[in-house]
């Protein structure tokens, strides 16, 4: 079945880091790909898209690129803040339907 | 105001009590969704609804009911609510077009 794997954290960088959070994906047919971030105490906000492969969704400083090729997309930012700090979900889905979540990573900045 | 509101935010309920979560949306989206997170599991669909008489099932719908009593509202049920039930719950909302979901604030539920 469709389904989505991330890399486990969590994740401890300083500020100005570089991150990447790997996300890969297996999946009949061609699923949009989001990326949602989960800050403490709230809800997931939608954080960037790709509908189609070769696509860049990007926001915030973020940015992810939907391999077909290689079935990823992974989320990179090229100088993180202390509020970047969250949780962090690659997810999948189909014609406006149903999302499938990765597990989720989460992401600590250290000052 | 938030276009999502979930209500309670936060419940401690004992084993075996009827508990229902109630999600609200002014988006104006046909399509409603509840999921629960787990730490490390990320989030699971329970149930998921098309428009006002579309109820469908998702991954984990055992021990849940949900009710979609008009476009803007979706609530979840726990008919008799277990201690593995706790956990955050959350409501989200999408249009038929467009791919991505708009989350609520959550409620977090534990049950004693």
């Amino acid at each position: 079945g469709d389904s989505v794997t991330q890399m486990e954290g969590p994740v401890t960088l300083s500020e100005e880091a570089f991150l990447t959070i790997n996300c890969t994906y297996t999946a009949t047919g061609y699923p949009s790909l989001f990326w949602y971030v989960q800050y403490p105490g709230e809800g997931l906000q939608l954080l960037l898209k790709a509908t189609k492969a070769d696509d860049k969704g990007s926001n915030k400083g973020f940015e992810a690129t939907y391999r077909k090729e290689t079935t990823s997309f992974h989320l990179e930012k090229g100088s993180v803040q202390v509020s970047d700090s969250a949780v962090y979900f690659c997810a999948l889905g189909f014609g406006g339907g149903k999302l499938i979540f990765g597990q989720g990573t989460e992401l600590s900045v250290k000052p | 105001d938030a276009d999502v509101t979930q209500t309670p935010r936060n419940r401690i309920t004992k084993t075996g009590k009827r508990i229902m979560l109630e999600c609200s949306q002014t988006k104006g989206h046909d399509r409603m969704y509840w999921y629960r997170q787990d730490p490390g599991l990320g989030l699971r669909l329970i149930y998921y609804s098309f428009d006002v008489k579309d109820i469908n099932k998702g991954e984990i719908s055992d021990g849940y009911s949900v009710s979609r009593q008009a476009q803007a509202k979706f609530s979840l049920s726990l008919e008799s609510a277990i201690p593995n039930q706790t956990a955050l719950y959350f409501c989200a909302t999408s249009d038929r077009d467009r791919g991505e979901q708009y989350f609520g604030p959550g409620t977090r539920l534990t049950v004693t």
